[in-house]
C-alpha cells in the first residue's frame, strides 16, 4: 500500500463511451502526475498539475481530459478513444514540484487497466 | 535528449542466482537516477535511488552504484529469491526538470525455485 489509489482497476469501454478515471493520495502530497504504461514501450508521462494547477501537458490528444479539484484527488476523463489507447494508466504523487530537490520520489498508484473496444 | 536504455528482458534466474541488470542513460550533466520495481498487478514501487556520482543506492538486497564515467546504474542482487520475480525499471530525473521521470522500457525478472 503506497498511500495512493486508483478506481477502477480495470475499465472496458466502446470507442463512444465517456468514463473517468480517479485518484486519490492519502500522502498530503501537492503533486500529482498521469502515466500511460503500454505493453512493450517505456512509461510515457502525459500530465502534470502541482498545487491543483496544471504544469505539463505532454502532447497528449484532446478526447483525455484531466481534473484536479484539490491536491489529493485527480481525474482522467476519457471519450472518444481509440483502441490503441489501450493501455495501464499510472497515478503518482510527490511532494511537490518547487523545491526542485534532485532525486524526488515519486509514489505510484495500482494504475487502471483499460481495454477500448 | 534524455533517455534510459535497459537490457531487454525477460530474465529467468534460478533462486539464490547472481543478478545484474543493465541500465545506460543518456542526460545533460548530473542526472538522479532510480530503479523501480513493479510486481504483477501493482504499481510501481521505488526500489533504490542515486542522486550524485559514485553515490550507491541500496535497499531489499539490491544495489546500484552511480557511475558517471560509464553513464550507468546497473542493478545487482547477490542472492535472488522467488519473491523478487516483478518487472524493473530503471529511470533518470534531468538536472533541470527534477521532477520528470524518464523511464526505461523495463525488465522483467523470473525467478524459478
Amino acid at each position: 500500500e503506497t498511500g495512493v489509489t486508483q478506481t477502477p482497476r480495470h475499465l472496458v469501454m466502446g470507442m463512444t463511451n465517456k468514463k473517468s478515471l480517479k485518484c486519490e493520495q492519502h500522502l498530503g502530497h501537492n503533486a500529482m502526475y498521469w502515466y500511460k504504461q503500454s505493453a512493450k514501450k517505456p512509461l510515457e508521462l502525459m500530465f502534470v498539475y502541482n498545487f491543483k494547477e496544471q504544469t505539463e501537458n505532454n502532447s497528449v490528444p484532446s478526447r483525455f481530459s484531466p481534473e484536479c479539484p484539490n491536491s489529493s484527488h485527480l481525474f482522467l476523463h476519457l471519450h472518444t478513444l481509440q483502441p490503441e489507447d489501450s493501455a495501464l494508466y499510472l497515478c503518482a504523487s510527490s511532494q511537490d514540484l518547487s523545491g526542485g530537490a534532485p532525486g524526488e520520489t515519486q509514489y505510484f498508484g495500482p494504475g487502471t487497466r483499460l481495454l477500448v473496444l | 535528449g534524455n533517455s534510459v536504455t535497459q537490457m531487454e528482458g525477460p530474465v529467468t534466474l534460478s533462486e539464490e542466482a547472481f543478478l545484474t541488470i543493465n541500465c545506460t542513460y543518456t542526460a545533460t550533466g548530473y542526472p538522479s537516477l532510480f530503479w523501480y520495481v513493479q510486481y504483477p498487478g501493482e504499481g510501481l514501487q521505488l526500489l533504490l535511488k542515486a542522486t550524485k556520482a559514485d553515490d550507491k543506492g541500496s535497499n531489499k538486497g539490491f544495489e546500484a552504484t552511480y557511475r558517471k564515467e560509464t553513464t550507468s546504474f546497473h542493478l545487482e542482487k547477490g542472492s535472488v529469491q522467488v519473491s523478487d520475480s516483478a518487472v524493473y525499471f530503471c529511470a533518470l530525473s534531468p538536472m533541470d526538470s527534477s521532477y520528470k521521470l524518464i523511464f526505461g522500457s523495463g525488465t522483467r525478472l523470473l525467478v524459478r525455485p
